[in-house]
């Protein structure tokens, strides 16, 4: 059974970090391209970052060089690094697995969220 | 510029049939899209993958009351028979390279 759970959140102040994790089961990291997407309090889904099986990264113009995606195989964890945080960032932060057919890169599993506030 | 439109909210009534639309910009009419549920207070589920020429596949456990549809530059998702706990944000989602696109999403109310 694919899992997914988040954690790492909290509350932080403007220009702090945090480092997002989520912890996989029932498949490899490695072998599916997979995403951070996050949700403000009462707005819609905003994609933040994806890393490939193959290691490339791409983010968001919001988040771009402030943001970092990374995975630890040994773990079977993918991570979020997050910088230079403001105001705006506020969100549910959730990790998704993309499906591994090629050219099918929707999201099949979401993870339950991790809640990033921050606030002086 | 891929963008996604959706309508911001819909209501039918109980037992009764919703269509709702998605609707792919310019110049990405041919682009696959997925839908996700989001029932209050949870995170989002994957329901189905919508091509263009109308073919879906589901996701796990998504009842068959679930199906999709396309037309042109459109994508639907069509929930019949409906239940209460069918009351949810619907959120279409496509991809390119090193982007993914969420439309803002549909309130759906059932009366």
């Amino acid at each position: 059974e694919v899992q997914l759970v988040e954690s790492g959140g909290g509350l932080v102040q403007p220009g702090g970090s945090l480092r997002l994790s989520c912890a996989a089961s029932g498949f490899t990291v490695t072998s599916n391209y997979m995403s951070w997407v996050r949700q403000a309090p009462g707005k819609g889904l905003e994609w933040v970052s994806v890393i490939y099986s193959g290691g490339s990264t791409y983010y968001a113009d919001s988040v771009k060089g402030r943001f970092t995606i990374s995975r630890d195989n040994s773990k079977n964890t993918l991570f979020l690094q997050v910088n230079s945080l403001r105001v705006e960032d506020t969100a549910v932060y959730y990790c998704a697995r993309e499906a591994a057919a090629a050219g099918s890169r929707h999201f099949d599993y979401w993870g339950q969220g991790t809640l990033v506030t921050v606030s002086s | 510029q891929l963008v996604l439109t959706q309508s911001p909210s819909a209501s039918a009534s109980l037992g009764a049939s919703v269509k709702l639309t998605c609707t792919l910009s310019s110049g990405h009419s041919s682009y696959a899209i997925a839908w996700h549920q989001q029932q209050p207070e949870k995170g989002p589920r994957y329901l189905m993958k919508v091509n263009s020429d109308g073919s879906h596949s589901k996701g796990d456990g998504i009842p068959d009351r679930f199906s999709g549809s396309s037309s042109g530059a459109e994508r639907y998702l069509t929930i019949s028979s409906l239940q209460s706990e069918d009351e949810a944000d619907y959120y279409c989602q496509t991809w390119g390279t090193g982007i993914r696109v969420f439309g803002g999403g549909t309130k759906l109310i059932v009366l």
